[in-house]
């Protein structure tokens, strides 16, 4: 199976603040690679799509870069509604896959 | 507007079964795969199964291979988990998910359910 490896598992930002989220593939998924959000409580949310494409309704602060076996979510001024759990998955080969999250917490 | 909902979730003893459905609204649904994603208690994402638009091809995660069947009635717009022989490792919030794309590669899922909550305990 591929495994997603996410970093980091957990950080501490402020409104305003640019943060970086990265993903490393086990091996090359070429660019299906998938960014979700995740509330509590609340069912996911895809953000990045294909690894650089922004879902539908999903602000322009979030984009998402890479390929290959290396990708990154980066929200580039964080907001209060964007504290949250963010996964990213490949959909290259089965099993789909999940990374185990980076939650944002508030600072 | 695109539904999913999902119901069939409850306590359930080990050994014993349960069949989850989601009912979908606002698409073409036999035009798109569909996908049963679960999460337990406190943990990540984990991909369950996936069903084409036509039925014709199912994938599913090698933990519930044997044990689990997915399926679709296109004609109610439904789709289905059939679990069998629970394990406590089971246990988790299960999502029915939508494809965004209606071919090519499936897994990436644009759309998700509220969840159906499966308890696996004597």
């Amino acid at each position: 199976d591929i495994q997603m490896t996410q970093s980091p598992s957990s950080l501490s930002a402020s409104v305003g603040d640019r943060v970086t989220i990265t993903c490393r593939a086990s091996q090359s998924i070429n660019n299906y690679l998938n960014w979700y959000q995740q509330k509590p409580g609340k069912a996911p949310k895809l953000l990045i799509y294909a690894a650089s494409s922004l879902q539908s309704g999903v602000p322009s602060r979030f984009s998402g870069s890479g390929s290959g076996t290396d990708f990154t979510l980066t929200i580039s001024s964080l907001q209060p509604e964007d504290f949250a759990t963010y996964y990213c998955q490949q959909s290259y080969y089965t099993p789909r896959t999940f990374g185990h999250g980076t939650r944002v917490e508030i600072k | 507007e695109v539904q999913l909902l999902e119901s069939g979730g409850g306590l359930v003893q080990p050994g014993g079964s349960l069949r989850l459905s989601c009912a979908a609204s606002g698409f073409t649904f036999s035009s798109y795969a569909m996908s049963w994603v679960r999460q337990a208690p406190g943990k990540g994402l984990e991909w369950v199964s996936t069903i084409s638009g036509s039925s014709g091809n199912t994938f599913t995660a090698d933990s519930v291979k044997g044990r689990f069947t997915i399926s679709r009635d296109n004609s109610k717009n439904a789709l289905y988990l059939q679990m069998n022989s629970l394990r406590a490792e089971d246990a988790a919030v299960y999502y029915c998910a939508k494809d965004r794309a209606s071919s090519g590669y499936y897994g990436t899922f644009d759309y998700w359910g509220q969840g159906t909550l499966v308890t696996v305990s004597s």
